[in-house]
């Protein structure tokens, strides 16, 4: 079953405008992740954020985390159009597990 | 380092065909292993996934099968496909301890 769910499903910015991505989801977490996906690759990983961290930056990602509210946002700042690609957030299914689920993902668009 | 080896690329098969897709990671051991499909468009559904040589864990019911035969090979497999068993079809490692995961480049199933 899906643990995360992104929010919006499809965002369009210029570029240079900043790009925000949510995530809700439902058991309890020691870490929720950020991802990439290129139109038809794998995904590569962008961020991680402990359960105990509320804000976390990586260059232009700024990742945070709400565990009393069960969501996370993903902030890129100034956007390029080199950063159109879907994104998901992924969880582990409760403490312990093993099952990595990734939410439905946000397809974002950087339009030059 | 670590890499993941996916293949093939893409794949177009009759339906009532058999399948096997491969994965093998070098660079570690004991990895978790995984196994996604992609539909169109959509987020990743967790097939299969593995912690161990010969463990296999089932997450959907369906017309697939997963084995690990060696500790940094992960197979999936299908004795007759389906036209519901086309997509995208991703395999993933991480270490122990829910760490961020590591994808290969990804099969595209065309069933026909």
């Amino acid at each position: 079953s899906q643990q995360g769910e992104e929010d919006p499903q499809a965002l369009s910015i210029q570029e240079g405008e900043n790009a925000t991505m949510n995530c809700s989801y439902k058991t309890s977490i020691n870490n929720l992740q950020w991802y990439r996906q290129n139109s038809g690759r794998g995904l590569v990983h962008l961020i991680l954020i402990r359960s105990n961290e509320r804000e976390k930056h990586s260059g232009r990602l700024r990742v945070t985390l709400d565990t009393s509210k069960k969501s996370s946002s993903l902030l890129i700042t100034a956007s390029r159009a080199a950063d159109t690609a879907s994104y998901f957030c992924a969880t582990y299914s409760g403490a312990g597990s093993y099952q990595l689920t990734f939410g439905k993902g946000t397809k974002l668009s950087v339009i030059p | 380092s670590q890499t993941i080896h996916q293949w093939p690329a893409t794949l177009v098969q009759p339906v009532g065909s058999p399948l096997s897709l491969e994965c093998t990671v070098e660079g570690t051991s004991n990895p978790n292993l995984y196994w996604y499909r992609q539909a169109a468009g959509r987020g990743l559904q967790l097939l299969f996934y593995s912690v161990g040589i010969g463990q296999i864990s089932s997450e959907v019911p369906q017309n697939l099968s997963a084995s690990r035969p060696q500790d940094r090979q992960f197979i999936l497999s299908s004795k007759k496909l389906l036209l519901s068993d086309s997509g995208f079809y991703l395999c993933a490692w991480t270490s122990q301890g829910n760490t961020e995961a590591f994808f290969g480049q990804g099969t595209r199933l065309t069933v026909v």
